[in-house]
């Protein structure tokens, strides 16, 4: 059974910085692409990030490029996103999320739980 | 403003059918980039229902199917249920973002 399990969520100040985790499981992890996607209660599901099998291909929303680092441990079956430069918009429910492969007609075929992430002083 | 453009709220009676729509541009949809569907329930992961258009997941129920046209995509729910109350996305590429980009959502509400 595919289980993903996002952790590092949390209340922090705007401009700080926050690392989210997801620990994968139930499939071998670098066969596959890997993405971020938040929930907001005002603008729904966003996708934030995404990295191929072997972090040759990486991607970011605007919103977030050159604040957000995505990165993948194969050895650990684990992917991160770095948060940096935190804004009270980034504040969402965060989402790790698996993808057959990176490319233009992925989608999502399993989620986490989501792990929560509040910016505000 | 989301890029996919969904309704933000259809409702029906349990039994009936229910379509959800799902408009795009010429840099996602129009350009034929696949379009999948989700649903999103309160305190749950979201559940992949559709993805490439048309095809169901193993285990999602006969009563979701979609469709596509050269400029839109919608999602039809069949014998509507109480459990099918819930938030439900679309989802696509858009070449002019580089980016995957959701619609803004859709809650179905079963009277």
């Amino acid at each position: 059974e595919v289980q993903l399990v996002e952790s590092g969520g949390g209340l922090v100040q705007p401009g700080r910085s926050l690392r989210l985790s997801c620990a994968a499981s139930g499939f071998t992890f670098d066969d596959y692409a890997m993405h971020w996607v938040r929930l907001t209660p005002g603008k729904g599901l966003e996708w934030v990030s995404g990295i191929n099998w072997n972090s040759g291909s990486i991607g970011y929303a605007d919103s977030v490029k050159g604040r957000f680092t995505i990165s993948r441990d194969n050895a650990n079956n684990s992917l991160y996103l770095q948060m940096n430069r935190l804004r009270p918009e980034d504040t969402a429910l965060y989402y790790c999320a698996k993808d057959l492969y990176y490319g233009s007609g992925s989608y999502y075929e399993d989620w986490g739980q989501g792990t929560l992430v509040t910016v505000s002083s | 403003q989301s890029v996919l453009t969904q309704p933000p709220s259809v409702s029906g009676a349990p039994g009936q059918r229910v379509t959800i729509s799902c408009t795009g541009s010429g840099s996602n949809i129009e350009a034929h980039y696949d379009v999948h569907w989700y649903r999103l329930l309160p305190g749950a992961a979201p559940k992949l229902l559709i993805y490439a258009n048309t095809n169901r997941p193993s285990g999602v129920p006969d009563r979701f199917s979609a469709s596509r046209s050269a400029t839109s995509a919608s999602l039809a729910i069949t014998g509507l249920q109480a459990e099918d109350e819930a938030d439900y996305y679309c989802q696509s590429y858009d070449t002019s973002l580089g980016a995957w980009v959701f619609g803004g959502g859709t809650k179905l509400t079963v009277l």
